[in-house]
């Protein structure tokens, strides 16, 4: 089975630099993917890692070590409409199980 | 927007009753999956489908089943509903069997 850990709710100021860390205990992995949840709505993708490193997207990067079972999400200046939950999901066996998110709000 | 298309947006139904949640997945996409995010529970694997043949299942309920059409549409059956059941439920949809998921805007069902 899975066991995916993330933080509950982070709160950072408008401008500023959050970093959201996952640990997951998975029985196989093929890739660890990231993604923002806005109240009510569909979740978006954000990223994807299979390898170790970082993957940079635009103010979004990502990072993985498969041996420490461990990634973050780093999100920099930070904007309002970051606001919203971040769920970090562990693909194994084709199935995508997802942690319970980290709400982030961006204060002015 | 993903290209994924769900309908209804919102279904309000009684228990015991049975509603279909329809999924239209992207163009070119074979593989559709099913999810149930109720608050309590976050968002959780039902279902996968791959180019009409069931590929992996997750934490569904007897109660509930699916399949995919040769268009690769999809449906979702939920049956003998429970107040349990008031959920969203997001359909998504990728290229391949283990490709990235993109999700539809969900089906909020209500159970009263």
């Amino acid at each position: 089975g899975q066991n995916i850990d993330q933080p509950t709710e982070m709160t950072a100021t408008e401008g500023a630099i959050v970093q959201i860390n996952c640990t997951y205990q998975t029985s196989g992995f093929n890739g660890l993917f990231w993604y923002q949840q806005h109240a009510g709505e569909a979740p978006t993708f954000l990223s994807y890692n299979v390898l170790d490193g970082l993957e940079e997207k635009g103010r979004f990067s990502s990072f993985l070590s498969r041996s420490k079972g461990y990634s973050y999400l780093l999100l920099k200046e930070l904007q309002m409409k970051d606001s919203a939950s971040y769920l970090c999901a562990v693909r194994s066996d084709y199935k995508l199980s997802f942690g319970a998110g980290t709400t982030v709000t961006v204060r002015a | 927007d993903s290209g994924v298309t769900q309908t209804p947006k919102h279904l309000i139904t009684a228990t015991g009753q049975r509603v279909t949640l329809r999924c239209s997945p992207r163009s070119g996409d074979l593989s559709v999956y099913w999810y149930q995010q109720s608050l309590d529970q976050g968002l959780q694997f039902l279902i996968q489908y791959y180019n009409g043949e069931e590929r992996a299942k997750g934490n569904i309920l007897e109660r509930f089943s699916a399949q995919q059409f040769p268009d690769l549409h999809s449906e979702l059956n939920l049956s003998s509903l429970e107040l349990g059941d008031s959920a969203l439920y997001f359909c998504a949809s990728s290229v391949q069997a283990e490709g990235t998921q993109y999700f539809g805007p969900g089906t909020r069902l209500t159970v009263l």
